[in-house]
């Protein structure tokens, strides 16, 4: 199966509510990093935290990373509808070169 | 300029046809990526150029031809697709890395060409 599994699939909330992400990975890994997705369009970077960190903060944005339990999260505090969009974890996995390989992504659903 | 372009935005071929993709940046990014990304799933990894040079190739199919004439620009040759190549073609770039490789860092991703093959 691939390197990076997320959950939940998809996941609907009020504006307002905070929204938790989750990731998983098998290899080890130099870095994990978030990516935004709208609509089917480009990514954009959100954050990226180091094998080395254990959490970072960036506006409403907050990622842990536990790689004893090959984990991350993603916290969105305070959502907003502009927030609706698909989210990717992706890892520089420590195999064939240092590729990254993207998660399934969940879909996050706003509404307003 | 933090932006990353790619042409064009749609493209529709037949499966003789011949055609390219394009993607520059002037970021002064010397790696440079091509994914694929077919419809609800996640980007999948085709090649990477590190200072001009491929460094990975997914095993990807000899129909899509890889080429970077600098360390701005990247192509993607396309020849005798297939309808299952349909998808969204994404290309991005980033300061390669020291030790890690040329994935160590962010990628910046352009807005993708959607291809449909008939």
């Amino acid at each position: 199966s691939q390197q990076g599994e997320e959950d939940p699939q998809a996941l609907s909330i009020q504006e307002g509510e905070n929204a938790t992400m989750n990731c998983s990975y098998k290899t080890s890994i130099n870095n994990l990093q978030w990516y935004r997705q709208n609509s089917g369009r480009g990514l954009v970077h959100l954050i990226l935290i180091r094998s080395n960190e254990r959490e970072k903060h960036s506006g409403r944005l907050r990622v842990t990373l536990d790689t004893s339990k090959k984990s991350s999260s993603l916290l969105i505090t305070a959502s907003r509808a502009a927030d609706t969009a698909s989210y990717f974890c992706a890892t520089d996995a420590k195999t064939g070169g240092f590729k990254t390989i993207f998660g399934a992504g969940t879909r996050l659903f706003v509404k307003a | 300029d933090t932006e990353v372009t790619q042409t064009p935005k749609h493209l529709v071929m037949g499966m003789t046809n011949k055609k390219s993709l394009k993607c520059e940046q002037h970021m002064g990014h010397r790696a440079m990526y091509w994914y694929k990304q077919k419809a609800k799933k996640p980007p999948e990894l085709m090649f990477v150029y590190s200072y001009e040079k491929l460094s990975i190739n997914e095993s990807v199919p000899s129909r899509f031809s890889p080429e970077c004439p600098n360390s701005s620009l990247l192509n993607l040759h396309l020849h005798a697709l297939q309808p299952e190549d349909s998808a969204l073609y994404l290309c991005a770039s980033s300061h390669p890395g020291l030790a890690g490789g040329p994935s160590y860092n962010e990628q910046f991703f352009g807005p993708g060409t959607r291809l449909t093959v008939l």
